[in-house]
């Protein structure tokens, strides 16, 4: 079956930092690739979003400055949060498709800034 | 750009009761509508979803409907059970990638 793994799946970083999250697809080809984050009480916001021979598509508000992604292969990409602060904490989530299939979404990377 | 309003931002039922969430959306090109449910600090998983070619699907004990016209799609749990209790999140798709997730209602599932 198809399975979206994420990790980590918890990490705690100090203010002002970085860190690195990956998401891997397993069982099928990740044509594409949304990362959200769901902020403390809130739903989940799209990040960007990430499309084989597209280019790389970030929502209102975020930025490839701040959230730069890779997306090298067909089960595999990258997110790291640069710069973290207090208001970047939350759950990050990986939802992988191939083409118009219903979207998997991984156990997510729950980020804690200090 | 699509946008999707949860109505029910809590809901409590007794167990063995029917639970409703009602969503709507604004896109009218938007084709998928799938939800999902996050359990306490727990990530989301996959509940069910209905595209726009038809007007009802069911699975087991859950329902959903969809009303193109009124942009609007509910989904509809009957025999409430404790472990339904969860946060619930309808989302909608464009014809493009993008899912555009409603605000989350926590269902509560008294014994």
């Amino acid at each position: 079956g198809a399975l979206v793994y994420q990790y980590p799946r918890r990490t705690i970083c100090k203010s002002g930092t970085s860190m690195r999250m990956e998401c891997q697809a397993v069982g099928f080809q990740a044509t594409s690739v949304a990362w959200y984050r769901q902020s403390p009480q809130k739903t989940f916001e799209l990040i960007a979003l990430s499309t084989v021979n597209s280019a790389i598509k970030y929502e209102q508000n975020f930025t490839q400055e701040k959230f730069p992604i890779s997306h090298p292969n067909l089960s595999f990409s990258s997110m790291t949060v640069l710069n973290a602060y207090l208001e970047d904490r939350g759950l990050y989530l990986c939802g992988a498709r191939e083409g118009d299939d219903e979207q998997y979404f991984g156990p997510g990377t729950r980020l804690t800034v200090l | 750009g699509e946008k999707v309003e949860q109505h029910e931002s809590t809901l409590s039922v007794r167990e063995g009761d029917s639970a409703v969430i009602n969503c709507t959306y604004t896109d009218t090109a938007s084709s998928y509508f799938p939800w999902y449910k996050q359990e306490a600090g727990k990530s989301l998983h996959f509940v069910i979803d209905i595209r726009s070619n038809v007007d009802r699907k069911q699975s087991q004990r859950l329902t959903v409907l969809l009303d193109k016209k009124a942009k609007r799609f509910s989904l509809h749990i009957t025999a409430t059970q404790p472990e339904d209790s969860a946060i619930y999140f309808c989302a909608a798709k464009t014809g493009g990638y993008k899912v555009v997730f409603g605000s989350g209602t926590r269902l509560l599932v008294s014994p």
